[in-house]
């Protein structure tokens, strides 16, 4: 079985202040991680991913992830924030070889105060 | 180019009704998928399409739910004798081959509300 599990279902950040959402995963299987992003009335869009290649992914948006193995985690961050980035965040595992349709952790929204 | 479309955006219905909700894939897309988000909740699996086939239903709630891809395109979810537990946003996504890593695209949901 597969689950991620995000700490934390508000975040609010000064303008410029970093960002951390965290997220942590369950799998037996090596997984592949994602971070999703669901502006208000929008469709969820792609973050990053990480798919067992280099450990430090980078998204757009200026966003990054490292996948932490020892930690089973697969944090986000972005060094600073801005104003354009209050929205709701997703974390979501799936593995090769495995069901692929990806499960989602509940989510965080991020707040940017001025 | 055309990004995942569904149909309706927004469907209010009485309690006990019948409701279908229609997806349009990224032309090209073998793979679909249905989700359900409900308010604070991640999204939540309840099928996949591989082609026309279902090869994964195991997130359907209940036998009121029903999903087909007759021609390996579109999609239509199906809700029978409707409750208002199944208010939600249903999501919409398709993917471009299996073997890639599980990318998902989205459409923007359409809305159930069941009074």
């Amino acid at each position: 079985a597969q689950s991620v599990t995000q700490l934390g279902s508000h975040v609010s950040v000064s303008e410029g202040a970093l960002v951390l959402l965290r997220c942590n995963y369950s799998s037996s299987v090596p997984p592949y991680l994602f971070w999703y992003v669901q502006y208000p009335n929008q469709g969820l869009q792609l973050l990053l991913k990480y798919t067992s290649a280099a450990t430090l992914v980078k998204g757009i948006n200026g966003f990054e992830a490292e996948f932490k193995k020892s930690e089973t985690s697969f944090h986000l961050t972005k060094p600073s924030a801005h104003m354009s980035d209050a929205a709701e965040y997703f974390c979501a595992v799936t593995y090769r070889g495995g069901r692929r349709a990806l499960t989602f952790g509940s989510g965080t929204r991020l707040q940017v105060q001025p | 180019g055309a990004g995942v479309s569904q149909t309706p955006s927004n469907k209010v219905t009485e309690k006990g009704k019948y409701v279908e909700l229609r997806c349009d894939p990224i032309s090209g897309h073998t793979a679909l998928y249905w989700y359900r988000q409900s308010l604070g909740q991640g999204p939540e699996f309840l099928i996949y399409f591989q082609g026309t086939g279902a090869a994964d239903d195991s997130g359907l709630p209940n036998d009121r739910f029903f999903a087909v891809r007759p021609e390996g395109s579109v999609s239509t979810l199906k809700i029978q004798r409707t409750e208002r537990g199944d208010s939600a946003v249903y999501l919409c996504a398709s993917s471009p081959d299996l073997r890639k890593s599980g990318e998902l695209f989205f459409g923007e949901g359409s809305r159930l509300t069941v009074l």
